[in-house]
């Protein structure tokens, strides 16, 4: 088990670009979670998958953004026409959903973005 | 999801117990409580969970009043590893949607 891994850690861009980031969940995970994290504040939800599907979205997760996880193993977020306000870190997070067990959620060590 | 409220920061003396208060006066009767921490540039990690009773884990011990308003995280032997910010959230069990962070505890461990 190597954990909730997250690519790239860092990613700079200029205002306007799209960006990607990529989430590899603990392998036997089926759900899949994306946070957004700000300086000084805690992390708020964006969305996330149960399998391949998208079960729940956050209404910050405007239009710009999207969350895939095409196979049910690993998922991307993609941010496109990047505002400063988008800075921030990206946080991915993963647990397994069974009836009548706990569903901790593991965290991958985030991914920040700057937009310059 | 029931609010919860924390104090914004705390000291602890290394080797201290760490006793973090958490207030969820509006929590239902099938929430739970769940206790994250988050050290500096790292992402949250999961430490404990409860509903009624007490509970104990080999990082920490949840401590629930009766009355489920209330609950106090106790870290038994504070090290400097243990500074980090602590996240008291009220969630159903099982329900495996988000978890609502509030602001936190920032613990401070020193020696």
């Amino acid at each position: 088990d190597t954990g909730v891994s997250q690519d790239p850690r860092h990613k700079i861009t200029k205002r306007g670009q799209n960006v990607t980031f990529r989430c590899d969940p603990i392998s036997e995970h089926n759900r899949l979670y994306w946070y957004r994290q700000t300086l000084g504040q805690g992390p708020e939800f964006l969305t996330y998958f149960q399998n391949e599907a998208q079960l729940e979205k956050s209404r910050l997760l405007s239009d710009r953004f999207s969350a895939e996880r095409p196979k049910g193993s690993f998922s991307t977020l993609e941010i496109q026409r990047t505002e400063q306000g988008d800075s921030a870190m990206y946080l991915c997070a993963s647990s397994l959903a069974a009836t009548g067990s706990s569903y901790e959620q593991y965290f991958g060590p985030g991914t920040r973005l700057t937009v310059t | 999801d029931a609010k919860t409220t924390q104090p914004p920061s705390m000291d602890c003396a290394e080797g201290r117990a760490a006793n973090l208060p958490c207030n969820h006066s509006t929590i239902s009767g099938n929430e739970y409580v769940y206790w994250y921490r988050q050290i500096h540039s790292q992402g949250p990690q999961y430490i404990i969970h409860g509903l009624k009773n007490n509970e104990t884990n080999e990082m920490a011990s949840l401590i629930i009043t009766e009355d489920r308003k209330s609950s106090t995280l106790i870290l038994p032997h504070a090290t400097l590893r243990d500074t980090a910010v602590y996240y008291c959230i009220a969630d159903f069990y099982n329900q495996g949607g988000k978890l609502i962070f509030g602001q936190g505890t920032e613990l401070s461990v020193k020696p």
